[in-house]
């Protein structure tokens, strides 16, 4: 799986938009892009991935570049309950298992 | 909605002696994996598995290790002889298809909300 990188951590406003930002610059042309995110110590959850388009979904949206070097997950309208690390991850291939990185550790304040 | 669900939630055993963590995956999905997190670190891939054999497994996954799906239902990870840094969180998850295969089209893993083991 391609290495992606982000940062480690970002603050967003209540009922404003979080633009989390990914790095995938060694994609190749079969992996896709997948957000996870991980609520505290629970088991990680999937939010959206693409694999050339914009996605979107009812928790969020997923912006590719053109190149595909990078993406942004945006959640439009961050809730308290968006607080979590959230994790972008390149797979595809053949390999099933997802490689999770630090992912970025994003704090929703009121 | 359905979801993983995982027994028991929380799981103390000596050092050396043998757990079972046991899984119910999402029915009508196919291939199984566990995955676990030691504290305050990154989650990590154990095992995946598909037609009742393994498909991948890392360098974590050792001869102390393995999985079994019993029935049609429970997916299941032994670790034979605990030491205490097998202290962690265990997820078990699961998904309908798999990279590989032809018209795959990308698709999700379900995780189920995990057992902390804890090894004393």
């Amino acid at each position: 799986d391609a290495k992606t990188t982000q940062p480690p951590s970002m603050d967003c406003a209540e009922g404003r938009a979080a633009n989390l930002p990914c790095n995938h610059s060694t994609i190749s042309g079969n992996e896709y892009v997948y957000w996870y995110r991980q609520i505290h110590s629970q088991g990680p959850q999937y939010i959206i991935h693409g694999l050339k388009n914009n996605e979107t979904n009812e928790m969020a949206s997923l912006i590719i570049t053109e190149d595909r070097k990078s993406s942004t997950l945006i959640l439009p309208h961050a809730t308290l309950r968006d607080t979590a690390v959230y994790y972008c991850i390149a797979r595809g291939g053949s390999q099933g298992n997802l490689i999770f990185g630090k992912g970025t550790k994003l704090s929703v304040k009121p | 909605e359905p979801e993983v669900t995982q027994t028991p939630s929380h799981q103390v055993t000596q050092m050396g002696q043998e757990v079972i963590l046991r899984c119910v995956p999402i029915s009508n999905h196919l291939y199984f994996y566990w995955y676990r997190q030691i504290l305050g670190q990154k989650v990590e891939f154990l095992v995946s598995f598909y037609n009742n054999e393994i498909s991948e497994k890392s360098e974590i996954f050792d001869d102390q290790f393995s999985v079994e799906r019993p029935d049609g239902s429970n997916f299941t990870l032994k670790i034979r002889s605990t030491k205490l840094e097998d202290s962690a969180m265990y997820f078990c998850a699961s998904s309908t298809t798999h990279p590989g295969l032809a018209g795959w089209g990308g698709n999700e893993q379900f995780f189920g909300p995990g057992t902390r083991l804890t090894v004393l």
